[in-house]
C-alpha cells in the first residue's frame, strides 16, 4: 500500500476561521512533509517532520501550525489565513532521511480563503 | 545548493508521436533524480527515479529517462504518447537530506 490520504478534499474558510488539514499514511514512513502549491507552479516545501519531530520549517508564517501526533498522522492547523493562502496543500511521506529519497504524495486539499 | 531547470514550460505533441521532456540539474554533491506527474486536480505521482546504477531508468506508463552526469541532465522520454498522458510533469532532485527541489514543470499537451 503506497497510499497517502488527505482530508478534506476541498475547504473554504473565512479569514477568521480555524480549520485543520489531515494527512495519513500506513507505509511505516518516518518522514512526512507539507507542501503548498499555487496554480501552474511546483510544490513549495513548508514543513518536514522526521521521526515525529519538526526538522524543517521553511519560514512559514505562524498562521500555519503543523502537528505530528504519531508516526502515521500529520495535521496542519490553519488560523487567520489570508486570501493569498488559497492553494493546493499537499502532504507527502518518505521512509526517512538517508533511507529512501522518493516521496509519496497525497491527492491534496484545495483550500480557498474568502 | 541544488537547482533544477526544465527548459520547456509547455510541449504540444500529437497522439502516438514520441516526446522528450528536458531536465537539467545543478548540485555540488551526489544527487538522486525523479520525475513526477500531476494530472489535473490531483497530487503528484512518481513516474521514475534514479538513485544509482544503470543510467537508463524505466518507469510507469511506458516512460523512461536517462541520467547523464557529464551533461547534468535527466531527460524524460516516451516513444508513443496517448491523450491520457496530458498532464504536468515535474523533474526533481534530492540530496542526502531527502528534501526535494522541483523544476518549474512542463505541461505536456497531447492532441489527437
Amino acid at each position: 500500500d503506497t497510499e497517502v490520504t488527505q482530508t478534506p478534499k476541498h475547504l473554504v474558510m473565512g479569514m477568521t476561521n480555524k480549520k485543520s488539514l489531515k494527512c495519513e499514511q500506513h507505509m511505516g514512513h518516518r518522514a512526512m512533509y507539507w507542501y503548498k502549491q499555487k496554480a501552474k507552479k511546483p510544490p513549495e516545501l513548508m514543513f518536514v517532520y522526521s521521526y515525529e519531530k519538526l526538522s524543517i520549517n521553511e519560514s512559514v508564517p505562524s498562521r500555519f501550525s503543523p502537528e505530528c501526533p504519531n508516526s502515521s498522522l500529520l495535521n496542519l492547523h490553519l488560523h487567520a489565513l489570508q486570501p493569498e493562502d488559497s492553494a493546493l496543500y499537499l502532504c507527502a511521506s518518505s521512509q526517512g532521511p538517508g533511507l529512501s529519497h522518493e516521496q509519496y504524495f497525497g491527492p491534496g486539499t484545495r483550500l480557498t480563503v474568502t | 545548493a541544488q537547482s533544477v531547470t526544465q527548459l520547456d514550460s509547455q510541449v504540444p505533441v500529437f497522439e502516438e508521436a514520441p516526446v522528450e521532456l528536458r531536465c537539467n540539474y545543478s548540485s555540488s554533491v551526489s544527487v538522486y533524480l525523479f520525475w513526477y506527474v500531476q494530472y489535473p486536480n490531483q497530487g503528484l505521482q512518481l513516474l521514475l527515479k534514479y538513485l544509482s546504477g544503470s543510467t537508463l531508468v524505466k518507469g510507469i506508463n511506458g516512460f523512461e529517462a536517462e541520467f547523464n552526469k557529464s551533461q547534468t541532465s535527466f531527460h524524460l522520454r516516451k516513444p508513443s504518447v496517448h491523450i491520457s498522458d496530458t498532464a504536468e510533469y515535474f523533474c526533481a532532485v534530492s540530496d542526502r537530506s531527502s528534501t526535494l527541489t522541483f523544476g518549474k514543470g512542463t505541461m505536456l499537451l497531447v492532441s489527437p
